[in-house]
């Protein structure tokens, strides 16, 4: 199956500093590159992805960035607020086989954002 | 918006108890997922089923099973439960099989085994 590795694991950063979490991913057949955020006590909620026909997507303060020659993605936060605080998980998914569907996880980073 | 409910916020069981986890979602969705959350581990897949009846082992399916009998439910079995499956318990669903979709979580269930 396909292995995510996500780094750093923890990043603290002071408000109104960007933040940069970065993720390698083993499987070129992977189409789909979801973020979640989970902040303390709470579900994971998706915040944004990006599908393999696109280089790059923006929303607001967040944006990712995908190199499939690479096989990396990135999750981009600039100016940076305490609210950022949180567990941040990246995915990818394959659609092939007996595999659609699910996501395979990276093992998370801790973002905290000093005021 | 979608609902994802986790039975129980908090469980506590004893070792080599049966331990049920009943998610029910309210939305139609196709797939649901059985997510087990440690830190440092990120969230790892136990079960996913796709339709009624079905089911797929995930990364972590030992010591697990599952039942969808319904469409909107799907239930995480432990069927003797042990210390090393004290965790927290994520159940999910997305709409459709043939897309990659947005998952919905649940608030999770921490599972403790004394």
């Amino acid at each position: 199956g396909e292995n995510v590795e996500q780094h750093p694991s923890t990043l603290s950063v002071q408000e109104g500093d960007s933040a940069v979490i970065k993720c390698t991913y083993s499987d070129s057949a992977s189409n789909y590159f979801p973020w979640y955020k989970q902040e303390l006590g709470k579900r994971p909620q998706l915040i944004i992805d990006i599908r393999s026909n696109v280089g790059e997507k923006k929303d607001q303060r967040i944006a990712v960035t995908l190199n499939k020659t690479a096989k990396h993605f990135s999750l981009h936060i600039t100016e940076t607020q305490p609210e950022d605080s949180a567990v941040y998980f990246c995915a990818a998914s394959i659609n092939r086989g007996s595999t659609l569907g699910r996501l395979y996880f990276g093992r998370g980073t801790q973002l905290t954002v000093w005021p | 918006d979608v609902k994802v409910t986790q039975s129980s916020r908090y469980l506590v069981k004893r070792t080599g108890e049966k331990v049920f986890l009943e998610c029910v979602q309210d939305m139609d969705h196709e797939n649901m997922f059985w997510y087990r959350q440690d830190p440092g581990l990120g969230l790892r897949l136990i079960y996913f089923s796709y339709d009624v009846k079905m089911k797929e082992k995930g990364d972590i399916p030992e010591g697990y099973s599952v039942s969808r009998e319904k469409k909107e439910r799907f239930s995480l079995i432990l069927e003797s439960a042990s210390t090393n499956q004290t965790s927290m318990y994520l159940c999910a669903s997305s709409l459709q099989m043939w897309a990659n979709e947005k998952l919905f979580f649940g608030s999770g269930t921490q599972l403790s085994v004394l």
